[in-house]
């Protein structure tokens, strides 16, 4: 079973550019997460879909955030204008009930 | 106060050493436990799970649970070097009897098996 897919898995911008973020699911699973990690801190969600709906974006930065989840399998996440704090790794991760999820490598942002 | 707190160390043991890695949690509706392992430049692995208190084993790991005293533990026998990672504790958010499904996590712990 192919595991959770993300790419790209590194990028470098400078602050105020925009950048995106794609993540493949496990077949089937119908929960998908993005996480941010801050390094040397555990991940924090910043949106949850179930199928290609929204069900928390709470901590979503709205004002420079953006994530979609097209046809509930895809999805992308993107930042527009990166700040220098947005350096992180993003995680997606995805799961068929609310408990057990699965983690993608990562795409490790740097805003220089 | 965060909902889980864990030490990050970093740990460093010698190989074959028991290691003790420990969460504390203050939110009394959590019902799972997570333990996740996380190399260098790689996603979270989950290594296991646990529903409310008790003990789960599998082959060199074991998770504990004390619900009454809001305290996570996993244990790992015989450390390898390639148990070298991050160890992150983790619960889903939790209201009532129903978990959301966001995963609120510790800052994880570097534990570092030296030959």
């Amino acid at each position: 079973e192919a595991g959770v897919a993300q790419s790209p898995r590194y990028k470098i911008i400078e602050k105020r550019q925009s950048v995106a973020f794609w993540c493949n699911p496990i077949s089937g699973h119908a929960t998908l997460y993005w996480y941010q990690q801050i390094l040397g801190q555990g991940p924090k969600l910043l949106i949850q879909f179930q199928n290609n709906g929204v069900v928390d974006d709470s901590q979503l930065p709205k004002d420079r955030f953006s994530a979609e989840r097209l046809k509930g399998v895809d999805s992308t996440l993107k930042i527009q204008p990166a700040k220098l704090e947005d350096s992180a790794v993003y995680l997606c991760a995805s799961s068929q009930a609310a408990t057990v999820q699965y983690f993608g490598p990562g795409t490790r942002l740097t805003v220089t | 106060q965060k909902e889980v707190e864990q030490d990050p160390g970093p740990l460093s043991v010698p190989e074959g050493a028991i290691v003790s890695l420990n969460c504390t949690y203050s939110n009394s509706a959590f019902q799972y436990f997570m333990w996740y392992r996380q190399y260098s430049r790689k996603g979270p692995e989950l290594l296991m799970y646990t529903y409310s208190s008790g003990n789960k084993e599998d082959g060199r790991f074991t998770a504990q649970v004390d619900k009454s005293s809001k305290y996570i533990s996993l244990f790992i026998r015989d450390s390898q070097p390639s148990d070298s990672a991050t160890y992150l504790c983790a619960s889903p958010e939790a209201y009532g009897s129903s978990n959301t499904g966001k995963l609120i996590f510790g800052q994880g712990t570097t534990l570092q098996v030296k030959p």
